[in-house]
């Protein structure tokens, strides 16, 4: 059974600063990962996808991938009120599907 | 264009009726999911089409929950039989490439 680990949060952050979400995940043969954004009462929207170790970087976020530690964060640089979200961190099942982490709670203070 | 639509939008029902929630794709969008998210967890998988092929039922909680595609297009999750844990809301998503899942907007079930 796949997994896909997160901290809860909340992950609480100025203004401005750089916003580091992270999520680890069970099997070592996970292909494909990806972050969603998910507002109080909105259903979740894809931020980023990332298939190859290293860095994926889209405006001000950045996706960080790691197989060998089986790790993959989000970074969220000059963070804004209006990213206070919760964040999903996602990977790929067998069936096509994704399999969420149950998501870190973002809150940016003005 | 359009995203992705369901209907209805909130569901309240008593323990033991039977509801049937609709999802309406993104035009073109071969493949369909279904989710379901409790509060305070995250998305649970419940089932999977892929165009006209036999869906993959693998993740549907118990025998209480069906659920078909007409003509590749429309879904209906039905659940039959509600109990209370059933509350949640149900998220249907679409995709044409399986790389990117298009949510739609949900429906939230209440059952009491």
């Amino acid at each position: 059974q796949k997994e896909v680990e997160q901290n809860s949060g909340p992950l609480s952050v100025p203004e401005g600063a750089i916003a580091s979400l992270n999520c680890t995940y069970s099997d070592r043969g996970s292909q494909s990962f990806f972050w969603y954004r998910q507002y109080s009462g909105k259903s979740p929207e894809l931020i980023m996808f990332i298939y190859s170790n290293g860095d994926k970087e889209d405006g001000r976020f950045t996706a960080q991938l790691n197989k060998a530690s089986q790790y993959v964060s989000l970074l969220i640089r000059d963070s804004q009120p209006s990213d206070s979200a919760t964040y999903l961190c996602a990977v790929t099942g067998s069936q096509g599907n994704l399999i969420f982490g149950k998501g870190t709670k973002l809150s940016v203070k003005p | 264009g359009a995203g992705v639509s369901q209907s209805p939008s909130n569901k309240v029902t008593e323990k033991g009726k039977d509801v049937e929630l609709r999802c309406d794709p993104i035009s073109g969008h071969t493949a369909l999911y279904w989710y379901r998210q409790s509060l305070g967890q995250g998305l649970e998988f419940l089932i999977y089409f892929q165009g006209n092929s036999a869906p993959d039922k693998s993740g549907l909680p118990s025998d209480r929950f069906s659920a078909e595609r007409t003509g590749g297009s429309v879904s209906t999750l039905t659940i039959q039989r509600t109990q209370q844990e059933d509350s949640a809301v149900y998220l249907c998503a679409s995709s044409t490439s399986g790389i990117e899942q298009f949510f739609g907007p949900g429906t939230r079930l209440t059952v009491l």
